[in-house]
C-alpha cells in the first residue's frame, strides 16, 4: 500500500494570502503512459468531497483558478493563490495508480 | 445533470450483513469504472472497492477482502456493495464515485455498526 502523508496537517490562512499544503507518495506515482495519477480533493464541512485537481496540475471544470496543482514523482503540492473564505475544509490528496487507492490524512484549512 | 444517489444505509449489529446501493443518472454509467469510498466519523477518507465498466474485474482494500462485494447492473445504472460480516471499524459514511479521477460523488449512506 502507499503511504500519502500531507503537510501540515492544519493550516489558518489570512483572507487574500496564499496557502500551500504538500502530499508526498511513498512510490513514484508516474504511469508508463506518461501520465501522473495525482488527485486533490476538498471537502467542504458537512458535505462530500469535491474534485478540484486531477493528473497533479488539470483543474475539474468550475475548479477557481486560484487553485493550482504541481509536482512530479513523489513530490506534489497544491496551492490556493488568494485564499478567499469559501475554501475551508478538508483537503486530500489521493493516489489513483496503485491499488489499493490511498489518500493523505487530510489538510484542515481555516481562515484567521 | 450528473448525479450519484446513494441508498441502505442503517444501524447493524457486529456480525450482520447490509446492502448499499447507488442509483446513477445523467451520465453513461456502463462506460465508467465506478468506486466506493468511506469516511469513519472524525476521520479521512478511504477507498474501498472498484468495479470495471462491464463488472469483470473488481479491487478491494485489504479490510474488507472476503467480507465485502462489489458489483453493479448497468441495465439499470445501478451500483453496490454487499457488507457481510461487518465490524466496528467498518462504521462510516459510504460514498458512491464516479472514476475517471473521482470526479463525481454521491451524498453518502451512513453505516453504523454497533450493539
Amino acid at each position: 500500500e502507499i503511504v500519502m502523508t500531507q503537510t501540515p496537517l492544519s493550516l489558518s490562512v489570512i483572507p487574500g494570502q496564499p496557502a500551500s499544503i504538500s502530499c508526498k507518495s511513498g512510490r513514484s506515482l508516474l504511469h508508463g503512459n506518461g501520465k501522473t495519477f495525482l488527485y486533490w480533493y476538498l471537502q467542504k464541512p458537512g458535505q462530500s468531497p469535491r474534485p478540484l485537481i486531477y493528473e497533479v496540475s488539470n483543474r475539474f471544470s468550475g475548479v477557481p483558478d486560484r487553485f493550482s496543482g504541481s509536482g512530479s514523482g513523489t513530490d506534489f503540492t497544491l496551492e490556493i493563490s488568494r485564499v478567499e473564505a469559501e475554501d475551508v475544509g478538508d483537503y486530500y490528496c489521493m493516489q489513483g495508480i496503485h491499488f489499493p487507492y490511498t489518500f493523505g490524512q487530510g489538510t484542515k484549512v481555516d481562515i484567521k | 445533470e450528473v448525479q450519484l444517489v446513494e441508498s441502505g444505509g442503517d444501524l447493524v449489529h457486529p456480525g450482520g450483513s447490509l446492502r448499499l446501493s447507488c442509483a446513477a443518472s445523467g451520465f453513461t454509467f456502463s462506460s465508467y469504472w465506478m468506486s466506493w469510498i468511506r469516511q469513519a466519523p472524525g476521520k479521512g477518507l478511504e477507498w474501498v472497492a472498484n468495479i470495471k465498466e462491464d463488472g469483470s474485474t473488481k479491487y478491494y482494500v485489504d479490510s474488507v477482502k472476503g467480507r465485502f462485494t462489489i458489483s453493479r447492473d448497468n441495465a439499470k445504472n445501478s451500483l453496490y456493495l454487499q457488507m457481510n460480516s461487518l465490524r466496528a471499524e467498518d462504521t462510516a459514511v459510504y460514498y458512491c464515485v464516479r472514476e475517471g479521477g473521482m470526479d463525481v460523488w454521491g451524498q453518502g449512506t451512513t453505516v453504523t455498526v454497533s450493539s
